[in-house]
């Protein structure tokens, strides 16, 4: 089976930088995907690694590390629409299946 | 260029009754799965359609069924409605074959079951 932890709720001050840590137990891995969800909103797509490292974008930043099953997501001069549930999600097996963790509940605060 | 959309937005419905929710994919999207979202949790996986023909399925019993269309449009049937089946009902769409796959959402279908 499959398994993904991530934090059920943080809270992080408007111009800081704040980390939301995933960790997974998979087969077949392909990739693993971070969405943002608003509040009764769809997901969005954040970022998707397959290779260990970082990747970069803007304020936004996401780490993998295969080996460890660990990834995270590093958000940057936080402003208050970042106000959001961050989902980690494993993409594995041939036909590319996504399984969600249950979300990280970011709570910025001025 | 449309994105994912989903019909209808909100629906209200009685234990044992049937529901369709729709879905269109994003123009130049032949895959759609399709997700159920409980309160305060992430989307669990239904099942995922690719050249109309169901190609994985999550852990979800029959009475949750889909189809897909030659135009890559899917639709979601739920037969003998249950309270637990009141959540947001999410469609993404996604290219097939080698790459990213990024699956991008829809708004959702927001079922009530009462």
């Amino acid at each position: 089976g499959q398994n993904i932890d991530q934090p059920t709720e943080m809270t992080a001050t408007e111009g800081a930088i704040v980390q939301i840590n995933c960790t997974y137990q998979t087969s077949g891995f392909n990739g693993l995907f971070w969405y943002q969800q608003h509040a009764g909103e769809a997901p969005t797509f954040l970022s998707y690694n397959v290779l260990d490292g970082l990747e970069e974008k803007g304020r936004f930043s996401s780490f993998l590390s295969r080996s460890k099953g660990y990834s995270y997501l590093l958000l940057k001069e936080l402003q208050m629409k970042d106000s959001a549930s961050y989902l980690c999600a494993v993409n594995s097996g041939g036909y590319q299946k996504v399984t969600f963790g249950i979300g990280t509940k970011l709570q910025v605060i001025p | 260029d449309a994105g994912v959309t989903q019909s209808p937005t909100h629906l209200i419905k009685t234990r044992g009754q049937q529901v369709t929710l729709r879905c269109s994919p994003k123009s130049g999207h032949d895959t759609v799965s399709w997700y159920q979202q409980a309160l305060g949790q992430g989307p669990q996986f239904i099942f995922q359609y690719y050249e109309e023909e169901e190609r994985q399925r999550g852990n979800f019993p029959d009475r949750f069924s889909g189809h897909q269309f030659p135009n890559y449009s899917s639709e979601l049937n739920v037969n003998a409605l249950l309270l637990g089946d009141s959540a947001l009902y999410l469609c993404a769409s996604s290219l097939a074959g080698l790459g990213e796959n990024i699956q991008y959402f829809g708004a959702g279908t927001r079922l009530s079951v009462l």
